[in-house]
């Protein structure tokens, strides 16, 4: 069936360097993707969006990168600081009318 | 930081106990979901809600239950907890926007523990 994955499941970082966290889906009908962070003990926190007509968005330290060629999609996090710990998110759906489908989830721990 | 509220944070109960667990929203969001989510692992949809006395079940079946009398609440019900419902519920509103997907804005979640 259609699923949403993460590439890898951990991934650690030095404080100042940049992250980037990978996520596959493949469902081709896929219009809306969206990242989440979900910090420990606490429900998931919208990051960042984009639609199927973009291929790059940016928002505060974070930049989403859709390849709708190959069904993949990234959040790059610049100058990762202690505070971007958490599990990351992606999620997608077809349409306004369907359901989210969540990946497994990524767990990003930053090193001072 | 979206306005949506569960209650109670976490919750040790004893198998047999009826349990609900409520969510609130401040933001006159139409559409209303619940997920289950244990430790470290992705999130299920149970159930979801377009608009008042609308619910539907969702893709992972479960033995709880919604109502959506009003707008803002959304009430999950347990009618006899069982450990094997020990897990994570985590609430979510969203607001339909005619044909344009929407984000989903989540509660901090309800941690239950069934003994």
């Amino acid at each position: 069936g259609e699923s949403v994955g993460l590439h890898l499941p951990t991934l650690s970082v030095q404080e100042g360097d940049n992250s980037i966290i990978n996520c596959a889906y493949s469902n081709s009908a896929s219009d809306y993707f969206i990242w989440y962070k979900q910090e420990s003990g606490k429900g998931p926190q919208f990051i960042i969006d984009i639609r199927s007509n973009m291929d790059k968005r940016q928002g505060q330290r974070v930049t989403v990168l859709l390849n709708k060629t190959v069904k993949h999609l990234s959040l790059q996090i610049a100058a990762t600081q202690p505070g971007d710990s958490a599990v990351y998110f992606c999620a997608e759906t077809p349409g306004s009318n369907y359901k989210l489908t969540f990946g497994k989830g990524t767990l990003l721990t930053v090193n001072p | 930081e979206a306005d949506i509220y569960q209650t109670p944070r976490y919750l040790v109960i004893g198998t047999g106990k009826k349990i609900t667990l409520e969510c609130s929203q401040t933001m006159g969001h139409d559409k209303m979901y619940w997920y289950q989510q244990d430790p470290g692992m992705e999130l299920h949809l149970i159930h979801y809600s377009y608009g008042v006395n609308s619910t539907e079940k969702g893709d992972l079946s479960s033995e709880s239950t919604v109502s959506r009398i009003r707008t803002e609440h959304f009430p999950l019900t347990l009618e006899s907890a069982r450990p094997s419902h020990t897990s994570q519920y985590l609430c979510a509103s969203s607001e339909a926007q005619g044909g344009v997907q929407e984000t989903q804005y989540f509660g901090p979640g309800t941690r239950l523990l069934v003994l």
